[in-house]
């Protein structure tokens, strides 16, 4: 039922920018984008989320497409500790907040 | 603040035994979710609860049952336990905020580490 897909895994050297894609052609104009991180069998926590504007934290960037059917994630110096489980979630107005199977993040030194 | 906190941490089951697991949050959210992460297929929701007193269904909600009775606590619990529920179940908590461009995203427990033999 989840409403985003994302490459099974990915890898990245150290010291560069890790780009992460989302497809998520099915959310509707009102549901937010949100990005969570998994490490190692820990809880996962939250990274950054958007609308349609491109966003940006301490922690990464969110470029959201125009049409809003795709998003990518970026980590713009990755380091080992980045190396995780990342997902991306669309928030619906129901609260029915579903998990994909995420992107396993590999960083390499 | 503890965060969301989950008891127990591990547990074995044998098959038809049954158990309660509790999640407790302390940061007075108002959304409450239960969700099951075997290995390679990310985490399912299993049943979520928008207020105290109430509860919903997520994907995977068979062999499972939840109650709210206090705004903090959301209790998972299994009947009859069978060995597909060996999991790892995290609990997550979200507050009620106006805008949604505010930052109101889930926190996750630690996990419940579940063997059922």
């Amino acid at each position: 039922d989840a409403k985003t897909t994302q490459p099974t895994s990915m890898d990245c050297a150290e010291g560069r920018a890790a780009n992460l894609p989302c497809n998520h052609s099915t959310i509707s104009g009102n549901e937010y984008v949100y990005w969570y991180r998994q490490i190692h069998s820990q809880g996962p926590q939250y990274i950054i989320h958007g609308l349609k504007n491109n966003e940006t934290n301490e922690m990464a960037s969110l470029i959201i497409t125009e049409d809003r059917k795709s998003s990518t994630l970026i980590l713009p110096h990755a380091t080992l500790r980045d190396t995780a489980v990342y997902y991306c979630v669309g928030r619906p107005l129901d609260d029915k907040i579903i998990f994909g199977k995420g992107t396993r993040l590999h960083i390499l030194p | 603040n503890a965060g969301v906190t989950q008891t127990p941490k591990f547990r074995v089951l044998k098959t038809g035994q049954s158990m309660t697991l509790l999640c407790a949050q302390d940061m007075n959210h108002e959304y409450m979710y239960w969700y099951r992460q075997d290995p390679g297929m990310g985490l399912r929701l299993i049943h979520y609860s928008v207020g105290e007193g109430t509860t919903a269904k997520g994907e995977v909600p068979d062999g499972y049952n939840v109650s709210r009775l206090k705004k903090q606590n959301f209790l998972l619990g299994l009947e009859s336990a069978a060995p597909s529920q060996t999991s790892v179940y995290f609990c997550a908590s979200r507050p009620l905020t106006s805008g949604r461009r505010i930052r109101d995203e889930q926190f996750f427990g630690p996990g419940t580490r579940l063997t059922v033999l």
